[in-house]
């Protein structure tokens, strides 16, 4: 199975910073990649399908690329209501599908 | 709206069997794609199961193949996620979620999760 490697683990950021959180696969899956934000108690929300791809409804501050092996996720400017847990996804080798462990976002 | 709401959580113990079930609304269920993702107390997400629009394919998380069902019943647009023998590691919230994109999955609806407590 590939194993996704997201860091940091956590991470705290000022509002305003520009945050960038990485995930890395363990072998190539092109761009079949997505991004989850999940709030405490809550379920995950899809924010960036296909690596790049901005889902409908999500603000225009979170943003995505990569390829292959190497992902990030980007918040432009951080908000207080951005603060939660991030996971990446992949669907490069299904199945099956795997995530990455997390990187939890808190406000400094 | 699409709604997905679970139910069938609970206690249950250990080698029983458990049903979950998954009714969805306000989508052409018979056109999607369904999955099953699980989330233990404070830890991260772990997908377990999926099943193709058209029931035709199932697939499973390889460290639950043989303890897990998952079906569908497109009159009652509902998916199923059938648990036999579980353990005290199942415990977890269990989340239904709907494949949104092609190719994917890609989970663009969520449940609101139903939690499982494994525990004789």
């Amino acid at each position: 199975d590939i194993q996704m490697t997201q860091s940091p683990s956590s991470l705290s950021a000022s509002v305003g910073d520009r945050v960038t959180i990485t995930c890395q696969a363990s072998q190539d899956i092109r761009k079949y990649l997505n991004w989850y934000q999940q709030k405490p108690g809550k379920a995950p929300k899809v924010l960036i399908y296909g690596a790049s791809n901005l889902e409908a409804g999500v603000p225009s501050r979170f943003s995505g690329s990569g390829s292959g092996t190497y992902f990030t996720l980007t918040i432009s400017s951080l908000q207080p209501e951005d603060i939660a847990t991030y996971y990446c996804q992949q669907y490069g080798d299904f199945p099956p599908v795997t995530f990455g462990q997390g990187t939890r976002l808190e406000i400094k | 709206q699409v709604q997905l709401v679970e139910s069938g959580g609970g206690v249950v113990q250990p080698g029983r069997s458990l049903r979950l079930s998954c009714a969805a609304s306000g989508f052409r269920f018979s056109s999607y794609g369904m999955n099953w993702v699980r989330q233990a107390p404070g830890k991260g997400l772990e997908w377990v199961a999926g099943i193709h629009y058209d029931g035709s394919k199932e697939y499973y998380a390889e460290s639950m193949k043989g303890r897990l069902t998952i079906s569908r019943d497109d009159s009652k647009n509902t998916v199923y996620l059938q648990m036999n023998s579980p353990r005290a590691e199942d415990t977890a919230v269990y989340y239904c979620a709907r494949d949104g994109r092609n190719p994917g999955p890609m989970f663009d609806y969520w449940g609101q999760g139903i939690l499982v407590t494994v525990s004789s």
